[in-house]
């Protein structure tokens, strides 16, 4: 059985400082794909990043990075010198080779205070 | 590129009675999954559609079906609501099924039961 466990229900932090998000995973499968996902209070999934379970280079775009580990089964995410924008519920997710559908951890809330 | 688009964006319905949401995907995506999103069960896969076929189904009962059309577009439908039926409604369309395409999500379709 596949799962997704985001042990921080919420998160808050003071402007500017930096953030991670943690992210555990659970499969038996040796292909699969690790997504972040940002839904701010209008409700829309917006889409951060997929990772390959093949390909372990940690990624960074502007003042997100990524930290992806299967020794640990871990993907974990780090927001750098945060700011009120970034205040939502984040959503780690796994989905399997050849199947469709997500299995998404419960989310983070975070809250970045001015 | 215009992104997934779901309508109605609210919804106010009485027990007992059916709903019926409609997706739009993303131009060139073939491929549809729908998720309910509620505060306690969270994001949960409902059912993903490719060619017109339902080619995946979440753990829920019979009373959620869904179709999906020749121009891709799908439409979920909700007989006999109840009140654990009020949820977020989410829409999510890829190019392809499985592989490493990524699901983009529409802005949801919020349902309440009375």
């Amino acid at each position: 059985a596949q799962k997704v466990t985001q042990a921080q229900t919420e998160i808050s932090v003071v402007e500017k400082e930096d953030v991670t998000l943690d992210c555990v995973y659970e499969t038996r499968d040796t292909t699969y794909y690790l997504f972040w996902y940002k839904q701010p209070p209008s409700g829309e999934l917006v889409f951060l990043i997929r990772r390959n379970s093949f390909d372990e280079q940690n990624e960074i775009s502007g003042r997100y990075s990524w930290n992806f580990q299967k020794s640990t089964s871990s993907f974990n995410f780090t927001i750098t010198a945060s700011q009120v924008v970034d205040s939502a519920v984040y959503f780690c997710a796994l989905r399997l080779a050849g199947a469709n559908n997500l299995f998404f951890g419960t989310g983070t809330r975070l809250t970045v205070i001015p | 590129k215009a992104g997934v688009t779901q309508t109605p964006r609210y919804l106010i319905k009485t027990r007992g009675q059916q709903v019926t949401l409609s997706c739009s995907p993303i131009s060139g995506h073939r491929s549809v999954s729908w998720y309910q999103q509620t505060p306690g069960q969270g994001l949960q896969f409902l059912f993903e559609y490719f060619s017109e076929t339902q080619r995946n189904k979440g753990n829920f009962p019979g009373r959620f079906s869904g179709r999906q059309f020749s121009n891709s577009r799908s439409e979920m439908n909700v007989s006999t609501l109840e009140l654990g039926d009020s949820a977020l409604y989410l829409c999510a369309s890829s190019l392809n099924p499985g592989g490493t395409d990524t699901q983009y999500f529409g802005p949801g379709t919020r349902l309440t039961v009375l």
